[in-house]
């Protein structure tokens, strides 16, 4: 099983709809996780963290299942503007062997159209 | 913008080459971090930097290395290029509270990336 592992898409939707993304990964250590937005041929760049109680900002809402071991995002009234891939990050946790350094997904790709 | 700037931004190597490139770390960050990122694929971490040493690494050969400097910024070199090392490396800096290299607590601040150097090898 990949440490982290999300479907890569693309996912195509109109400007407006709500999307989400969803994310699992292997290590049950890990204890941070953070959604990452990358564009084309730019560093990734933090979107938001993820907490157990679930946290939310502005469209943005991040969801952690430890139990399922098991992340997502949703993305509400989608705009143009968050075309883009979304990566999931972990952290790599004690027991694993990338201790203390974030393991990202290949990135879910979000193209909103209009 | 994060802070964190890392230079080349583009560098064009032949096979066999060597290359350092170089990031300077967010104001009152201590740690460094480098990732590879190839094309249509997700960054890969290459190794950690924390108070001068290295503080862990991942599944790179021994011809990556790095350095990290008194004030935190950092480089990373790779020797003897191989034509798969063409991709963006990113550097991303970060705050560690631990008392020490290797006494790691698993959680970290998060990390803020630079840039990235594209290096192409031909």
């Amino acid at each position: 099983r990949k440490e982290v592992e999300q479907d890569p898409g693309p996912f195509n939707v109109p400007e407006g709809a709500t999307v989400a993304f969803n994310c699992t990964y292997s290590n049950s250590a890990s204890q941070s996780f953070f959604w990452y937005r990358q564009d084309c041929r730019k560093e990734p760049k933090l979107l938001m963290s993820v907490y157990s109680s679930g946290n939310e900002d502005g469209r943005f809402t991040a969801q952690l299942n430890r139990a399922s071991q098991y992340i997502s995002l949703l993305i509400r009234d989608s705009k143009l503007s968050d075309s883009a891939t979304y990566l999931c990050v972990v952290n790599g946790g004690k027991n694993g062997g990338s201790q203390g350094n974030l393991i990202f997904g290949k990135g879910t790709k979000l193209s909103v159209k209009p | 913008e994060t802070g964190v700037t890392q230079s080349p931004t583009h560098l064009i190597k032949t096979r066999g080459q060597q290359v350092t490139l170089r990031c300077s770390s967010q104001s009152g960050h201590n740690t460094v971090s480098w990732y590879q990122q190839a094309l249509g694929q997700g960054p890969q971490f290459i190794f950690q930097y924390y108070r001068e040493e290295e503080n862990g690494r991942g599944n790179f050969p021994p011809r990556f290395s790095g350095l990290q400097f008194p004030n935190y910024s950092s480089e990373l070199n790779v020797n003897a290029l191989e034509l798969d090392d063409s991709a963006l490396y990113l550097c991303a800096s970060s705050f560690n509270s631990s008392i020490g290299p290797g006494d790691c607590t698993g959680v970290f601040e998060t990390q803020y990336f630079g840039p990235g150097t594209r290096l192409l090898v031909l």
